[in-house]
Formats: structure tokens, C-alpha cells, sequence
């Protein structure tokens, strides 16, 4: 069974530029999931998307990040415009969703703003 | 609220000597969920156990162990006669009961094991 899909896997941009982040989830998996790692720190969820609406994007900052699930299976997850804090590693997750489900992640897209 | 605390930031081991990783949490749910997660060199997270609040059974995997007990609100991993290939930063993870309910990582243990 294939995994949950992230790209890219690095990205470097400067603040002020706009960066978009990928993620195809583990197939037949309703619930999807954006992190956000900081170095030094554990994930903290960004957003949470159940098919195609969202659960929870308290912790989203919804004035420069931007996330969708259209058709209720890719996700985008947009910044713009990017801060030097946006820095971090931007982790996707996808789970079945019936249930508490555990939850699994992709290889993550390290992002660095200059 | 909810929280998880890994006291330990880093642990350095030889290998095949056994090490321990601490998680305490907080959480004033009756029904909960603890989880261990791996995060390698590569940087995905790998899933390596999910216990509910009211098992409280010690599980053991291959050379991997868990500790659960509610008395003390800890949930302890235990790796015996480590390995190299054991080093990575290790998470423990909280969540409520409901598919709704965020997942609560704590900080992190960075594990390295030495030849």
C-alpha cells in the first residue's frame, strides 16, 4: 500500500514570496492532516480536513496560509506571503477517518524562508 | 487542556544497551488515546504504537516495549539492546476519543545510539 505523498521535498524561498505545498493522501483515507514542525519541536496541526470540509483550522494562520481539499482528496496548502517564522518542516497526514483512526505521515516538505 | 511533557531532550546510548523514553501527560478526558511516533533522519513520522485509556496491559513488540500506567500519567517507551539504526527523535502523542479531537505531541526525544 503506498504511503501518503508530499511535494516538494525542500523548498527555499524569501519572505514576501508565495510557496505551495502538495499532499496525496494514503488511498481510501477521509481525513487529512497539515502540520506544522518547527525545529526542536513536536507537530502542531495546522488543519484538518474531513473529504473535502473542514474540521479544524483554529491554529491555521488564515492570513497568510491557505489550504484545500478539493474532491476530497489532494490538499494544497498555499502561504503567502511567507515570514521568516514559516520556517519548518510542513507535515501531511491522512487517516480513515470512521473512527479515531491512527494517523499517518509523509515525508514532509522542509521549507526555508531567507 | 491537554498536554504531553518528554523531559528528556536527548539520550545517548551505546549500542545494545537498553534506554528509556519518559512521557507524562495531562488530560482530563476519561477516554483517551496515547501514541509513539519515530522520526528518523529522513523526517517522516513512522507509527509505532496507539494505546487507549482504558488498556493498561504492557505491550511488548519485538525489542520494543510501553510502560502505560494511569496512576502516574505515564506512558514509557523502552527500547532493549539498542541499535544504530534505533536513532532518531522519538514523540509521544495524546488525543481525545473523537476523530474530531487534535492529536497533542510533546517536544521530542532525540535518541542517539553509538556502535
Amino acid at each position: 500500500e503506498a504511503g501518503v505523498a508530499q511535494s516538494p521535498r525542500y523548498k527555499i524561498i524569501e519572505k514576501r514570496q508565495s510557496v505551495a505545498f502538495w499532499c496525496n493522501p494514503i488511498s481510501g483515507h477521509a481525513t487529512l492532516y497539515w502540520y506544522q514542525q518547527i525545529l526542536g519541536q513536536g507537530p502542531k496541526l495546522l488543519i484538518q480536513f474531513q473529504n473535502n470540509g473542514v474540521v479544524d483550522d483554529s491554529q491555521l494562520p488564515k492570513d497568510r496560509f491557505s489550504a484545500e481539499r478539493l474532491k476530497g482528496v489532494d490538499s494544497t496548502l498555499k502561504i503567502q506571503p511567507a515570514k521568516l517564522e514559516d520556517s519548518a518542516v510542513y507535515l501531511c497526514a491522512s487517516s480513515l477517518g470512521v473512527a479515531l483512526e491512527t494517523q499517518y505521515f509523509g515525508p514532509g516538505t522542509r521549507l526555508l524562508v531567507l | 487542556a491537554q498536554k504531553v511533557t518528554q523531559a528528556q531532550t536527548e539520550i545517548s546510548v551505546v549500542e545494545k544497551e537498553d534506554v528509556t523514553l519518559d512521557c507524562v501527560y495531562e488530560t482530563r478526558d476519561t477516554t483517551y488515546y496515547l501514541f509513539w511516533y519515530k522520526q528518523p533522519p529522513s523526517g517522516e513520522l513512522v507509527f509505532l504504537i496507539r494505546r487507549n485509556s482504558f488498556d493498561e496491559q504492557n505491550e511488548i513488540s519485538g525489542r520494543y516495549s510501553w510502560n502505560f500506567q494511569k496512576s502516574t500519567s505515564s506512558f514509557n517507551f523502552t527500547i532493549t539492546a539498542s541499535q544504530v539504526v534505533d536513532s532518531a527523535v522519538y514523540f509521544c502523542a495524546l488525543s481525545g476519543p473523537y476523530n474530531t479531537d487534535k492529536l497533542i505531541f510533546g517536544t521530542g526525544t532525540r535518541l542517539q545510539v553509538f556502535p
